[in-house]
């Protein structure tokens, strides 16, 4: 079956620890983005990836980075700078070109320690 | 102002209800839009893209209207199994597929 997929589903974090979150997809997607929902809140997007070696800062990308090596696999990392970390992070995938509706994994939870 | 807004309700109504939930969005430039559906502790998932002409998916109705800036979502036959969180979803104008997402509205089905 096509999908994305996420792992882990529950993720805890140690001060001053770096923690990789994976994201796969075997949909054939161009475009993978990364987005954080708090509470309460909205999605709101950390990264993206129209092609691969390529990726862009979205509107909370401080104490994020991510790599884009391979076309299926989008990981993220979550570095000791981001000071508030406990979320729940949602990859999503999208074919190119139009506005095109967006395909999610089913997210990871990271607390802290 | 924020770019979507919803009513974060919760709405609760009775099994057999017709429900509407309304989003307004401020970028009149947006081209795109979606309902996605988001059951507690679970991803979102696309219910269904929304149409300049309106546009049906057995019991959910979306509409549009662009000179308001308004989006709508109709169920009708309200069941248990539609309860969870309903997400206004509009896409940005601009180079790459970038979606804002409403918070969302709450929606509680109950015998």
């Amino acid at each position: 079956d096509g999908g994305i997929t996420q792992s882990p589903k529950y993720l805890f974090r140690k001060e001053g620890q770096n923690v990789t979150l994976s994201c796969e997809q075997n949909l054939n997607h161009d475009a993978m983005y990364w987005y954080r929902q708090d509470p309460g809140q909205g999605l709101r997007l950390i990264y993206y990836s129209q092609i691969v070696n390529d990726f862009q800062k979205g509107d909370i990308a401080e104490g994020y980075s991510v790599s884009r090596e391979k076309k299926e696999s989008f990981p993220l990392t979550v570095t000791s700078a981001q000071k508030n970390p406990t979320a729940f992070y949602l990859c999503a995938s999208s074919m190119q070109g139009g506005k095109q509706p967006q395909h999610f994994g089913d997210g990871t939870r990271l607390s802290i320690l | 102002r924020k770019e979507v807004e919803q009513d974060p309700g919760p709405f609760n109504v009775p099994e057999g209800a017709t429900v509407a939930f309304n989003c307004t969005y401020s970028n009149s430039a947006s081209q795109s839009f979606f309902w996605y559906r988001q059951d507690c502790r679970k991803e979102p998932k696309l219910l269904m893209s929304v149409y300049s002409s309106g546009n049906e998916d057995g019991r959910f109705t979306a509409q549009l209207n662009r000179a308001s800036q308004y989006i709508s979502l109709l169920i009708r036959d309200s069941k248990l199994s539609d309860s969870a969180t309903y997400l206004c979803v509009v896409s940005q104008p601009g180079g790459y597929n970038k979606l804002i997402f409403g918070a969302g509205t709450r929606l509680a089905v109950h015998p």
